[in-house]
């Protein structure tokens, strides 16, 4: 069975610097991967994706994701958080086409 | 707003009543999932809908829980006679094919946070 591990519960990082989140997955086929933020009280806004091809995936508000086979890792960055960053975010693995395996979460707080 | 809705956002229950969580793809979208939160978890999923058919429900405790997605009208997640542990955030999902080898993510809905009293 798949399973994802996100290393960190809990990043703070000041505002203007850069950001990694890590994401680590156990799955035995081609990976569809995730990464999903959650703020307060909201629902799951899809940030990227990676289905195939190139490896480094670019996705909203300036993250980008970088796929490692070798490492099964799936690391999230932003060169640079702003506040609005904040909020908890979630990697995940799709398999058997439709299921969806989330990790833990990782939040996030921003410091002025 | 075109994304996926689902309502009520919050809902109360005492113990041994009925919740009903509802769920309105985004338009376009035939495919419906459900995921439940527990505080301080990832979400796990539940159970995978097409409209009057469920596909997949290895996710779904085998008692009390039923989900359903009629030919018109929103999908349906039903517990009956809830309890404590059934305290969590009920998300629901859609995408307008079922496999994601097509390129189709799914789209979260805001959920509903459903207490238990």
């Amino acid at each position: 069975a798949q399973s994802v591990t996100q290393p960190d519960i809990h990043i703070t990082v000041s505002e203007g610097a850069s950001l990694e989140l890590r994401c680590n997955y156990s799955y035995g086929a081609t990976p569809y991967l995730f990464w999903y933020v959650q703020s307060p009280g909201q629902g799951l806004q899809l940030l990227l994706k990676y289905f195939s091809g190139d490896t480094l995936v670019q996705g909203i508000k300036g993250f980008e994701a970088e796929f490692k086979r070798s490492q099964s890792s799936f690391n999230l960055r932003k060169p640079s958080v702003h506040w609005s960053d904040a909020a908890e975010y979630f990697c995940a693995v799709g398999a058997n086409d439709y299921k969806l395996s989330f990790g833990a979460g990782t939040t996030v707080t921003v410091r002025a | 707003n075109a994304g996926v809705m689902q309502n009520p956002r919050h809902l109360v229950r005492r113990r041994g009543q009925e919740a009903r969580l509802r769920c309105s793809p985004m338009k376009g979208h035939s495919h419906v999932y459900w995921y439940r939160q527990l505080p301080e978890e990832g979400l796990k999923f539940m159970v995978y809908l097409q409209k009057e058919n469920i596909i997949d429900e290895s996710g779904m405790p085998k008692e009390r829980f039923s989900a359903e997605f009629p030919k018109e009208g929103p999908s349906i997640l039903r517990i009956q006679q809830v309890v404590r542990g059934d305290s969590a955030a009920y998300f629901c999902a859609s995408s307008p094919r079922g496999v994601f080898g097509l390129g189709q993510p799914q789209h979260f809905g805001d959920g509903t946070r459903l207490s238990i009293l």
